[in-house]
Order: C-alpha cells, then sequence, then structure tokens
C-alpha cells in the first residue's frame, strides 16, 4: 500500500525559498505514475500546485509557474518542491499524493499535510 | 476566486439527499471528467467520485456524482452525521497549457 509522507520547515521567512520533500513508501517511484502537489491555506480551499512524472516532465499551476520547482529523486525514492520568493500568501498545508495521469486530478493516496508558515 | 464554483454551504438532516452543485466552463467541466473530494476536519482530501460518477472502491453507494454540460453534482443519500465536511469537486483546465482547477468547497453540515 502506497505511503506518502511531507517533511520540510515550519516556517520560512519572506522573500526566502520553501522546500518540501515527499516520500513514498510501499511503491517505487521508478514503476512509473505521476506525483503532484496540492496546498491549502488557512480556512481556505484547495489550490493544485503542479504534477511531476519520475522521468521528470512536469505540468505547473500558471499562477506558480515563474516560482515553482519539482524534481523526482528515485535513489530516495522521493519527490519535491521548491517555491522561490515566499510571502504570506503563500502560507498553507501543503499536501503531496500520487496520481496515475498527468491531466487529471485524480489524486490518492495523499500524505497527511505539512503546515508551512511564512512569517519574519 | 476559482473558475469552478460551489456553494459555499449546504446542510441536511440524518436519511436525506442532499445535492451538491458544481459549475464550471467548456475549458473544463464541459469537455473533462469532473472528479469529488472529501474532506474530514484535521485530515487530508479523500476521492469520492472519479470520472464523474465512478466510485473508488470502498465508497458506500450512497454517494453519486454527474455531469451535464459544464455543471456538475454530486448527491449524498440517507444522510448521516459522519458526512460533516468539506466537499470540493476538481476538473482539468485545458486553458494555459493545462493544469488542475479545484472548486471553492462546500461545507456540508448535518443538522
Amino acid at each position: 500500500q502506497v505511503h506518502l509522507q511531507e517533511s520540510g520547515p515550519g516556517l520560512v521567512k519572506p522573500s526566502e525559498t520553501l522546500s518540501l520533500t515527499c516520500d513514498v513508501s510501499g511503491y517505487s517511484i521508478n514503476t512509473g505514475s505521476y506525483w503532484g502537489w496540492m496546498r491549502q491555506p488557512p480556512g481556505k480551499g484547495l489550490e493544485w500546485i503542479g504534477s511531476i512524472h519520475h522521468l521528470g516532465t512536469t505540468y505547473y499551476n500558471p499562477s506558480l509557474q515563474s516560482r515553482l520547482t519539482m524534481s523526482v529523486d528515485t535513489s530516495k525514492n522521493q519527490f519535491s518542491l521548491k517555491l522561490d520568493s515566499v510571502t504570506a500568501a503563500d502560507t498553507a498545508t501543503y499536501y503531496c499524493a500520487t496520481t496515475p495521469y498527468t491531466d487529471s486530478p485524480w489524486f490518492g493516496p495523499w500524505g497527511q499535510g505539512t503546515l508551512v508558515t511564512v512569517s519574519s | 476566486q476559482s473558475v469552478v464554483t460551489q456553494p459555499p454551504s449546504a446542510s441536511g438532516t440524518p436519511g436525506q439527499r442532499v445535492n451538491i452543485s458544481c459549475s464550471g466552463s467548456s475549458y473544463n467541466i464541459g469537455s473533462n471528467y469532473v472528479y469529488w473530494y472529501r474532506q474530514l476536519p484535521g485530515t487530508a482530501p479523500k476521492l469520492l467520485i472519479y470520472r464523474n460518477n465512478q466510485r473508488p472502491s470502498g465508497v458506500p453507494d450512497r454517494f453519486s456524482g454527474s455531469k451535464s454540460g459544464t455543471s456538475a453534482s454530486l448527491a449524498i443519500s440517507g444522510l448521516r452525521s459522519e458526512d460533516e465536511a468539506d466537499y470540493y469537486c476538481a476538473s482539468w483546465d485545458d486553458s494555459l497549457s493545462g493544469h488542475v482547477v479545484f472548486g471553492g468547497g462546500t461545507r456540508l453540515t448535518v443538522l
């Protein structure tokens, strides 16, 4: 059974880079599938950040694309997210998930989520 | 604001049937599948309906999805107290090289 777990700093200063990692267990990233990130500001709705294939093909939210980098590390069976020049608007719970298709909002299972606060 | 809209709230009494709507455009719902998620307080969302009306294994048949044109709907019959949660619709949007769009979410209250 696939299990995903997000990790990274819970506090990031404005203008710095937010970096998160999603560790995957119970499934080899090398096997295939796509991997995605979503976020949810406190008390608000879900926002798709982007999706990545294990071979590196990426699909980004157009509103975040200029600040966003996603990558896969098959040797560690994990994938990562970097978001540059963060502001308070990037404060959210960040979720990683798996998806069978790149052009689909079919996500599951999800990680438990990690809260990232942007504040000085 | 999201390009896919949902009513912010809905309510019903135990045993009742409730419908949650999701309205989009020809770029998203009108030309792509609709998915529904349920998010219980303090937990990650969980897939409830995929490809408009398909239920993943383990989701009871009290939950059903439908789509017509640029709108979709989630129906919950035999409402239970544990159905109190936030519900989100989602679709692929073909504009701007393509991206996933989520509705703003509907908070369902069981009275």
